[in-house]
């Protein structure tokens, strides 16, 4: 069965510091998509960035990058020059197979980020 | 363009009592999809429309729930009778069919609407 793991359930980052959320997945099939959502106190989901499994490069988003590494599966998001703004619940998914916009998204257990100022 | 959108934002009712919360995906979207998030656990699968059609109802908890799209547009999910442990935060979601001009990426997600069982 395909699963999502964050571990860390809070972290308080320095505002202007970098920051990464750590991000595991386990699946069997070759095909699938890593996909970041931001919650922010507000509650609504907010798709942040994509990463295909297929895709040779790292996605990037502004200052969202994905550090993909497909022999580890891991999927971690590097949030640059951190904003209070980033405070917030970041959840990691997948797209479960069969691999279309039609198949449902699992999603790991979140990490809430709090930025200091 | 309107986002997806839900009704109520919030829900306050009593155990016993039946609430109706409802999703109005984005105009066009074939897809529609229920998850929810109860306290301090992940964001979990309820259902999948495909228009009108229940493509995977699979993350459904038990027949105390019920879910309807009728025409393919907005939908509904019912909870009769609500317990204690169906509170938690629900979201819609919807996406456009990758066959007719979709992106094979994105689900958008409405803002939620927390519902509080006492």
């Amino acid at each position: 069965a395909q699963k999502i793991t964050q571990t860390q359930p809070g972290m308080f980052v320095q505002e202007k510091e970098a920051v990464t959320l750590d991000c595991t997945y386990d699946t069997s099939d070759p095909s699938y998509g890593l996909f970041w959502y931001k919650q922010p106190s507000s509650g609504e989901m907010i798709f942040l960035i994509y990463q295909g499994s297929y895709d040779q490069q790292n996605a990037t988003e502004g200052r969202y990058s994905l550090n993909f590494q497909k022999a580890r599966k891991s999927a971690n998001l590097v949030i640059s020059a951190s904003q209070l703004g980033d405070s917030a619940m970041y959840f990691c998914a997948m797209r479960e197979l069969p691999y279309s916009s039609a198949s449902k998204i699992i999603f790991g257990s979140g990490t809430r980020l709090s930025i200091r100022p | 363009e309107a986002g997806v959108t839900q009704f109520p934002s919030h829900s306050v009712i009593e155990k016993g009592q039946t609430v109706t919360l409802r999703c109005d995906p984005i105009s066009g979207h074939d897809n529609l999809y229920w998850y929810r998030r109860v306290m301090g656990k992940e964001i979990k699968f309820l259902l999948h429309f495909v228009k009108e059609s229940k493509q995977d109802e699979s993350g459904m908890p038990n027949n105390r729930f019920l879910a309807e799209r009728t025409g393919g547009t907005y939908s509904t999910l019912k909870v009769q009778p609500a317990e204690l442990e169906d509170s938690g935060v629900y979201f819609c979601a919807s996406s456009q069919d990758p066959y007719s001009g979709g992106t094979l990426v994105e689900q958008y997600f409405g803002p939620g609407t927390r519902l509080t069982v006492t």
